[in-house]
């Protein structure tokens, strides 16, 4: 059974800091990765996709990357901003086509 | 224009009662997702819909039954609710059941009291 583990759950940096957020996974069979944005009472909003054979995928100041043989992903959030003040979540897509997520990282960039 | 859109957006019904939440999408995606989120903000897929048929089946209690008029429109149904169906219920879409990213619905907030 596929179990996808975020830690730290809440992380707090001040802004224009280079930040980091870990995911791993257990089962490296997998389909694809995503990283996904959750406003407080708002739905998900996608960031990014790597599929299984890809190693990094990059959107303005977001990087992530997938190392499948270790089961794990990094999210790379250049010069942070208040904006980006949010939870991410990471997901999974196994051969079973079902999306696992992690229980997300509260991210909070202070002024 | 709105990719996925769920209604109601905010559900508060007492127990036993019977509700409905609808789902759209305008993408012209195949697949269809109902995810639930509980008050510790897991998410968890509950069933997933290919072009109208049920593809995944989470281990949901039968009183949940979704129902696909048509490959846009993925709707759940819940009977006899209880309290802890409580939670807010997300709807997504991807191009197909393979290697697409799934895109997300607004959600539903759902309170039984």
């Amino acid at each position: 059974k596929q179990e996808v583990t975020q830690i730290p759950a809440a992380l707090s940096v001040p802004e224009g800091e280079n930040l980091v957020l870990n995911c791993s996974f257990t089962d490296s069979a997998i389909y694809n990765l995503q990283w996904f944005r959750q406003d407080p009472g708002k739905g998900l909003t996608s960031l990014l996709l790597i599929q299984s054979s890809q190693r990094e995928q990059t959107s303005g100041r977001l990087n992530a990357s997938l190392d499948k043989s270790s089961g794990r992903s990094t999210l790379y959030i250049a010069a942070s901003q208040p904006g980006d003040s949010a939870t991410y979540l990471c997901a999974v897509k196994g051969a079973n086509s079902k999306l696992t997520f992690g229980k997300g990282i509260t991210l909070s960039v202070r002024p | 224009d709105t990719a996925v859109s769920q209604t109601p957006k905010y559900l508060v019904t007492q127990m036993g009662n019977d509700k409905s939440i609808k789902c759209e999408q305008n993408l012209g995606h195949d697949t269809m997702y109902w995810y639930k989120q509980d008050s510790k903000k897991f998410l968890k897929i509950m069933f997933s819909y290919n072009n109208k048929e049920l593809i995944i089946n989470e281990t949901v209690p039968n009183r949940f039954s979704p129902k696909s008029p048509d490959k846009a429109h993925l709707n759940l149904h819940i009977n006899s609710l209880e309290l802890g169906d409580s939670a807010v219920y997300f709807c997504a879409s991807s191009q197909d059941h393979g290697y697409n990213e799934q895109f997300f619905g607004p959600g539903t907030r759902l309170t039984v009291l």
